[in-house]
């Protein structure tokens, strides 16, 4: 098993642009996660899915969609990159069956300049 | 919003040490309740989860759980050079709410 997997690893964008994350999971896990970690910030959750079909905001989504394609994909999408995106993004999927343990993918370094 | 407080540190244990981390939050409807450790780096890890009153031991590590004191810890015994890292709480209740990290190191 792989686990969860994040693409890209890396990523340096200029202002303005737009990406995409990529997430996926292969634990049948019914939710995933994506969050942000910045020093001194501890992680914050910016997006998460209960569900396939169900995405709702949390602590920081302002600047970022989410789509959760199928049970095993999650991404997140950054329409207009601004320099307080830069961070570091980690993917986490956990199963409702296991007290919704976390399990964390590898993550994608993100800079926008 | 609900929140997670950690010591930031960095704590500095001697090897073979007992190495006590602390959490606190503040989500009384929080049922669940997570440790994680973080290498520089890398991504986060899980060492522990704890959902009920009392304590968790899985080898070295001791999870406590208090709920009416709203107050989680992790002991780390004979601590190793390898434990240094950053251990993160965790606490799910109406969401998933993280605490800052407690920076350990253990020295030779």
């Amino acid at each position: 098993n792989a686990g969860v997997t994040q693409t890209p690893k890396f990523q340096v964008l200029k202002t303005g642009q737009s990406m995409t994350l990529q997430c996926a999971q292969d634990m049948n896990h019914n939710s995933m996660y994506w969050y942000r970690q910045d020093p001194g910030m501890g992680l914050r959750l910016i997006y998460y899915s209960a569900s396939e079909g169900t995405t709702d905001k949390g602590e920081v989504p302002n600047g970022y969609n989410v789509s959760r394609l199928n049970k095993r994909e999650f991404s997140l999408r950054l329409e207009s990159a601004a320099p307080s995106q830069t961070s570091v993004y980690f993917c986490a999927s956990a199963s409702d069956r296991r007290g919704y343990e976390q399990y964390f993918g590898p993550g994608t370094r993100l800079t926008v300049t | 919003q609900k929140e997670v407080e950690q010591n930031s540190g960095p704590l500095s244990v001697p090897e073979g040490a007992i190495a006590s981390l602390n959490c606190t939050y503040s989500d009384r409807g929080s049922q669940s309740f997570f440790w994680y450790r973080q290498y520089s780096g890398k991504s986060p890890e899980l060492i522990m989860s704890i959902y009920s009153n009392g304590d968790k031991e899985d080898g070295r590590f001791t999870a406590q759980l208090n709920k009416a004191s709203q107050y989680v810890s992790l002991l780390i015994r004979d601590s190793q050079p390898s434990d240094s890292a950053t251990y993160l709480c965790a606490v799910h209740g109406q969401n998933f709410v993280f605490g800052p990290g407690t920076r350990l190191s253990v020295l030779p």
